[in-house]
Formats: C-alpha cells, structure tokens, sequence
C-alpha cells in the first residue's frame, strides 16, 4: 500500500474556527483527493490535485480549499468551521496512468 | 456526471454462506472502471476487486466475483463462502477512464454487511 498519513487523526474543534488537515504520501504520486464520509452519503469528493499547485473542487466544495506547495503534501482548509463539516476525512493519492486510488486512513473531525 | 445506486442499506449472511450486494450505476461513457471497496471497523478503505468496462469476463478475486452487465448498467458483488472477517460496510465506486472527470471517484452510499456466526 502507498504510504499515506493523515494527520491530525481525530480533532474536536468548536463553530467558527479555521482548521487545517493535513495528508501525506511518500509515493510520489501525482494525484491527490480530499473525500468526506457521512452517514447515508458514502464517500464525497470535495477537492483534488493533478500536480503541484494544480487543484479543482469537486462535489462538495463549498466551505473548504486545498493547497499543495509540493508533491508529498494536500493540506484542506476550514476556514471558519460549522457543525456540518462534522465528518470523516480520507485522503487519496494516485499515480499517473493508474487507476487505483490508495486511501489515508481518515480524520474524524467534530465541530460543536 | 456519473451517479452509483446501492439499494441496500444494510444485508446478512450466515457464515460460509454466499451473498450478493447490488450496485447499478448511471453513465454515458462507455469506457470506464467499476470498483467495490470494502471498509471494516478499523475505517480503512481496502479494494476489494475491480471491473474494466471492455473487458466481458466477469473479474474474480478469491472468494470475491462480480456479475457486471454492461448494458443493464449493473454490478453486483458475490461473496462465497462468506467468513467473520468480511464484516463491513461495502462501497460500489465509478472512475471514469479518460476525459473530464477522469481523476475521480464516484461512490454509492454503501452496504452494512452482517456475518452471522
């Protein structure tokens, strides 16, 4: 499996305050995903990056930005939390001209 | 936009017994992946098998096959001689091959799978 962190693993954090998530890969691959998990929803995309400094917002986006200043690192942003960014986080990476995408194991994040 | 439908929410079998998760999805492009992942307790997302679209055989991985009906726009997952350990919640997931969109997955809401000792 591909080398993949998350951190922090679980944060509580309180409505209005900015978070930042962080993955990491030591796969060098080019692509990553930001996913969200809710009950009843399955797994979400909210952004993704085809290369450094290169993103695109995905399903649900709104409420979240990413940034990737290198290869090995996605960051994802709540800029002012709300109760309903309550959820699971999964990163993903991939690498070019591969299909299968390799998954972080999750940050569960709950905003009271 | 590609849609994935799983109808059931939640499924039991009995150990050793056989079970079948349904997965039908909705797309224009008639080249694409299909994918089932499976995500015990522990959360981790694990690939449990996968289908190309213009291959016909139907793909198997160990006790995990599929019956993908390309026309139907159907894919179904069939566990055999199903074991505790295949507690989980299943996921039906589409990647399109090539084109916009080409770098994601779309995921249906999942199955509670039970094993019934």
């Amino acid at each position: 499996d591909a080398g993949i962190t998350q951190s922090p693993r679980h944060k509580v954090t309180e409505t209005g305050t900015p978070v930042t998530l962080r993955c990491h890969q030591t796969e060098n691959h080019r692509y990553m995903y930001w996913y969200r998990q809710d009950p009843g929803h399955g797994l979400r995309l909210i952004h993704y990056s085809y290369g450094v400094k290169d993103t695109d917002k995905g399903e649900v986006s709104d409420g979240y930005s990413v940034s990737r200043s290198k290869t090995e690192d996605f960051l994802l942003t709540l800029e002012s939390a709300t109760s309903s960014q309550t959820s699971v986080y999964f990163c993903a990476t991939k690498q070019i001209l591969e299909w299968e995408q390799y998954f972080g194991p999750g940050t569960r994040l709950t905003v009271t | 936009a590609q849609t994935v439908t799983q109808s059931q929410p939640e499924m039991s079998v009995q150990e050793a017994e056989t079970v079948t998760l349904s997965c039908t999805y909705d797309t224009s492009e008639s080249d694409y992946y299909l994918f089932w992942y499976k995500q015990p307790p522990s959360r981790q997302m694990i690939l449990v098998i996968r289908q190309e679209a213009y291959k016909q055989q139907n793909a198997t991985e160990n006790r995990f096959s599929v019956n993908f009906q390309k026309a139907a726009k159907s894919f179904s997952l069939k566990i055999s001689d199903s074991q505790l350990g295949d507690a989980a919640m299943y996921f039906c997931a589409h990647h399109p091959y090539s084109g916009a969109g080409s770098y994601q997955l779309t995921f249906g809401k999942g199955t509670k799978l039970s094993v019934i000792p």
